[in-house]
């Protein structure tokens, strides 16, 4: 079985570009997660997805980044315009949801590493 | 305020020494608990998890932790570090009251001597 695949793997953009991150989840993983992960530091959450709608997006500067998830399966974060603060590592997760219990085990993509210039 | 601690930064161990790498959380209930490995331009492994039970968990290669309810503690533990085991290590915290809710601790970098 196939886990998350995340892509590109490196992007490297000069700030004010904007950039955008795919994750393809497990399949039958209703729930995804985005994660914003700094060097050195645990991974933080951006965004957390039921099937296509967006539960906790309490984390995410609005002003700058988005996300979607239309049609409930693979999502896309964008971030426009980039700023060198947003240089990190964007990791993508998936668990069962609901279905699977309330364990809420994660399985986690590669990451995509993002270089601001 | 809810929070997941690992207190070191970095630990270094010779190969074929034990290890044992600390977490403490504060929840208002017990969480659910994991640690995951995370290798150079990876994405993080689960190692192993505690919902409930046996306090003491078996995971993958070779790794075990214990739940101390009384501690606020999950360590993980392994008898005896093989090279490979080199990595970044993060503790994991997801509340038991607020479904979907995850937090991990800042990670603790192992690095293996010969």
């Amino acid at each position: 079985e196939a886990g998350v695949v995340q892509s590109p793997r490196y992007k490297i953009i000069e700030k004010k570009q904007p950039v955008a991150f795919w994750c393809n989840p497990i399949s039958g993983h209703n729930t995804l997660y985005w994660y914003l992960q700094n060097l050195g530091q645990g991974p933080e959450l951006l965004i957390r997805y039921e099937n296509e709608e967006a539960v906790d997006d309490s984390q995410l500067p609005k002003d700058r980044f988005s996300a979607e998830r239309l049609k409930g399966v693979d999502s896309t974060l964008k971030i426009q315009p980039a700023e060198l603060g947003d240089s990190a590592v964007y990791l993508c997760a998936s668990s069962l949801g609901l279905a699977g219990g309330n364990s809420n085990e994660q399985f986690f993509g590669p990451g995509t590493r993002l270089t601001v210039l | 305020a809810q929070s997941v601690t690992q207190p070191d930064i970095h630990i270094t161990v010779s190969e074929g020494a034990s290890l044992e790498l600390r977490c403490n959380y504060s929840y208002g209930a017990t969480p659910y608990l994991f640690w995951y490995v995370q290798s150079p331009g990876q994405g993080l492994q689960l190692l192993l998890k505690y919902f409930s039970g046996d306090t003491l968990v078996q995971g993958i290669k070779g790794f075990e932790a214990e739940f101390k309810r009384s501690q606020s503690s999950f360590n993980l533990r392994k008898p005896s570090v093989h090279w490979s085991d080199a990595a970044e290590y993060f503790c994991a915290v997801a509340s038991t009251d607020s479904w979907g809710k995850f937090q991990f601790g800042a990670g603790t970098q192992v690095v293996v001597t010969p």
